[in-house]
C-alpha cells in the first residue's frame, strides 16, 4: 500500500526566502506525482505534474523534482511572497488509470 | 464553465439523512474521482469512474455510501443514514486519460456537516 509523507507539517518564512518542501513515498513503481496548492476552505490548483520518466519539471518560480528510486520528490520555490501563504499537498498516481494518493500537506506561512 | 464544478458548496444535514453530492466534470474528460478531505489532512480516495462504470471503489468506507455516473459525465455521490463521522469536504476531480500526462482537476468541493 502507498503511503505518502510531508515534511515538515507547516512552515514559516520571511517573504524573499528561498524554501524546499518535501514529499516521500514507500512504493517507487509511480506512474506521476502531481504537486498541488489549497488555500483555506478551497479546492485543490494543480502547480506542477511530473511523469515518472522525468526528473524535474518548472513553472515560473516553482521548480519540483522527483526521485523515483529514493521515492522522494521537492517543491522547491524561490523569493517565496505572502501570496503563496497556502497549503501544499503532493499526489502520487500508481497507473495511468487509478487514484491517486495523497499526504497530508505542508502549511506555508510567508511573513511580510 | 471549464473547470470542475461541486453542488452544492455547503451542506448541513441531521444525523440519519439522506444527501446527494454532484459533480460536473470538465467537458471530455472521461475519467472521474470522488475524494473526502478531513481538516488538517490530505484528500482520501473514495471511489473512480472510466466513463459509466465504478472502475474501483475500494474506497467508499462502507455500503451507506453509493455513487453513479449514468451517462458518463455527471455523477452523483450519495450518502444514506449519514453520520457525524461523515462531516468532511468532498472533492471531485477529473482527468483524460488518454493524455499521456493525466493531470487531475479538481472541483471546489462539497464541505457536509452532519448534526
Amino acid at each position: 500500500k502507498q503511503e505518502v509523507t510531508q515534511i515538515p507539517a507547516a512552515l514559516s518564512v520571511p517573504e524573499g526566502e528561498n524554501l524546499v518542501l518535501n514529499c516521500s513515498f514507500t512504493d517507487s513503481a509511480i506512474y506521476n506525482l502531481q504537486w498541488f496548492r489549497q488555500d483555506p476552505g478551497k479546492g485543490l490548483t494543480s502547480l506542477l505534474l511530473i511523469q515518472s520518466s522525468q526528473r524535474e519539471q518548472t513553472s515560473g518560480r516553482l521548480n519540483a523534482s522527483l526521485d523515483k528510486s529514493s521515492g522522494r520528490s521537492t517543491l522547491y520555490i524561490a523569493a517565496s511572497q505572502p501570496g503563496d501563504s497556502a497549503t501544499y499537498l503532493c499526489a502520487v498516481k500508481q497507473s495511468n488509470a487509478g487514484k491517486s494518493t495523497f499526504g497530508d500537506g505542508t502549511t506555508l506561512t510567508v511573513k511580510p | 464553465g471549464a473547470g470542475v464544478s461541486q453542488t452544492p458548496s455547503n451542506k448541513v444535514t441531521e444525523k440519519g439523512k439522506y444527501v446527494e453530492l454532484r459533480c460536473d466534470p470538465i467537458s471530455g474528460h472521461t475519467a472521474l474521482y470522488w475524494y473526502r478531505q478531513s481538516l488538517g489532512q490530505g484528500p482520501e480516495f473514495l471511489i473512480y469512474f472510466q466513463g459509466t462504470g465504478a472502475a474501483d471503489d475500494s474506497g467508499l468506507p462502507n455500503d451507506r455510501f453509493f455513487a453513479v455516473r449514468p451517462e458518463g459525465s455527471v455523477s452523483t455521490l450519495k450518502i444514506q443514514r449519514t453520520e457525524r463521522g461523515d462531516s468532511a469536504v468532498y472533492l471531485c476531480a477529473s482527468s483524460s486519460p488518454g493524455l499521456a500526462r493525466n493531470e487531475q482537476f479538481f472541483g471546489p468541493g462539497t464541505r457536509l456537516t452532519v448534526l
